[in-house]
């Protein structure tokens, strides 16, 4: 079946480093997205990409950066500049025409410990 | 702006009760509009959407959803409520041809035995 895989289910991170969630969609859709779900802020948009190798930033860019090298893969890496990581990350990905809905992952919990 | 808003953060109803979430979304022309659902550390799943044509949508798990333009809404209803309906309920908007979705923040359900 296709689908989306989020890897690692759970994810934790010293203070200082870098950490990347791995995002993979078999659906061959064409756009990818990140969100992060903080408790009671609904979902924020962190990056997007329409087509492999662009990508855009969302609302809360700061502090994480992405790369779509492959129409399957959008990773996100979240650095050492992102002062509050602690969060449920998710992944979701939609095709370019017809269907408009998105199809989601099951997330990615972050802690920092 | 275009924005989302679900009134409800929070709504307990008793099983075999019915339901109506609301949502309410600020965009001038008609949106493509969805419900999703959200289980604890899980992603989102499609309920529903509306395009155009039937204002009256009808969607997984016995779910359905109403579009009324004049108060720019699209509510999610159910006739009977069930113990596994109790998650967090999202609806989203897609204004025109922007992928992107605008999200409201989300409505708690719980369901009392």
């Amino acid at each position: 079946d296709g689908g989306i895989t989020q890897s690692p289910k759970y994810l934790f991170r010293k203070e200082g480093q870098n950490v990347t969630l791995s995002c993979e969609q078999n659906l061959n859709h064409d756009a990818m997205y990140w969100y992060r779900q903080d408790p009671g802020q609904g979902l924020r948009l962190i990056y997007y990409s329409q087509i492999v190798n662009d990508f855009q930033k969302g609302d809360i860019a700061e502090g994480y950066s992405v790369s779509r090298e492959k129409k399957e893969s959008f990773p996100l890496t979240v650095t050492s500049a992102q002062k509050n990581p602690t969060a449920f990350y998710l992944c979701a990905s939609n095709r370019d025409r017809g269907d408009y809905g998105y199809t989601f992952g099951s997330g990615t919990r972050l802690t920092v410990v | 702006a275009q924005s989302v808003t679900q009134p409800d953060i929070h709504i307990t109803v008793s099983e075999g009760a019915s339901l109506e979430l609301r949502c309410n979304y600020s965009y001038g022309a008609t949106p493509y509009l969805f419900w999703y659902v959200q289980s604890p550390g899980q992603g989102l799943q499609l309920l529903l959407k509306y395009f155009s044509g039937d204002t009256l949508v009808q969607g997984i798990k016995g779910f359905e959803a109403e579009f009324k333009r004049s108060q720019s809404s699209f509510n999610l209803r159910k006739p009977s409520v069930h113990w596994s309906d109790a998650a967090e309920y999202f609806c989203a908007v897609r204004p025109g041809n922007n992928r992107k979705l605008i999200w409201g923040l989300g409505t708690s359900l719980a369901v009392n035995p």
